[in-house]
């Protein structure tokens, strides 16, 4: 089955730098590639999503890029704010089958003020 | 958007006892819905599938006779943990996925039992 690893584990980095999470996948046949933020005692929320015939996909301060032939895909977020600090999680996912969302281990960020 | 209402967001039961959750779609029809565990500063655990109207398929490891999934209609499935004990204290989270590729998540529920 898909296994999805995620890193690094904790990230902290200063308020308007760039954060970067990356993550690889097992699956070939895995499709469809999301990002979630969680915060304390919340579920998670979709904040961006790629799907495998795109290489690159963006919406405002946040991107995502996926290299399909490497099976791995990466978040940017840019101009970082104190209100991006949460965990994130990536999944991955095949549209048809069993749909399972397999997640990733998570990374906690943090903004430094 | 897509909107899944997960109820009750906390709950406290003593041990043996058994306890409901309710996860509904309020805005779409969902297919397909997934129950998550997680554990304090872990990620999600998918549990089980359900699809509406068929038994639910579970992970391996995780008990069906524990962990009763109904998914009886297109907005509403339902994780019923059977006598519970202290181990099973966890944040459950499930998830609906309609005719399109996207998953929405439930607000989570805080499961304690004492």
């Amino acid at each position: 089955g898909e296994n999805v690893e995620q890193h690094p584990s904790t990230l902290s980095v200063q308020e308007g730098d760039s954060a970067v999470i990356k993550c690889t996948y097992s699956d070939s046949a895995s499709n469809y590639f999301p990002w979630y933020k969680q915060e304390l005692g919340k579920g998670p929320q979709l904040i961006i999503d790629i799907r495998s015939n795109v290489g690159e996909k963006k919406d405002q301060r946040i991107a995502v890029t996926l290299n399909k032939t490497a099976k791995h895909f990466s978040l940017h977020i840019t101009e970082t704010q104190p209100e991006d600090s949460a965990v994130y999680f990536c999944a991955a996912s095949r549209a048809q089958g069993a749909q399972k969302l397999v997640f990733g281990q998570g990374t906690r960020l943090t903004i430094n003020p | 958007g897509a909107v899944v209402s997960q109820h009750p967001s906390r709950v406290i039961c003593k041990s043996g006892t058994s306890v409901k959750i309710e996860c509904r779609s309020l805005d779409f029809q969902a297919t397909t819905m997934f129950w998550y565990r997680q554990f304090p500063k872990q990620s999600l655990m998918l549990m089980a599938t359900s699809n509406e109207g068929s038994k639910a398929t579970y992970e391996q490891g995780v008990e069906k006779d524990k962990f009763l999934i109904n998914h009886a209609s297109l907005t509403l499935s339902t994780l019923t943990v059977a006598s519970a004990h202290p181990e099973d204290s966890s944040f459950y989270i499930c998830s609906a996925r309609g005719t399109g590729n996207g998953y929405t998540f439930g607000s989570g529920t805080r499961l304690t039992v004492v």
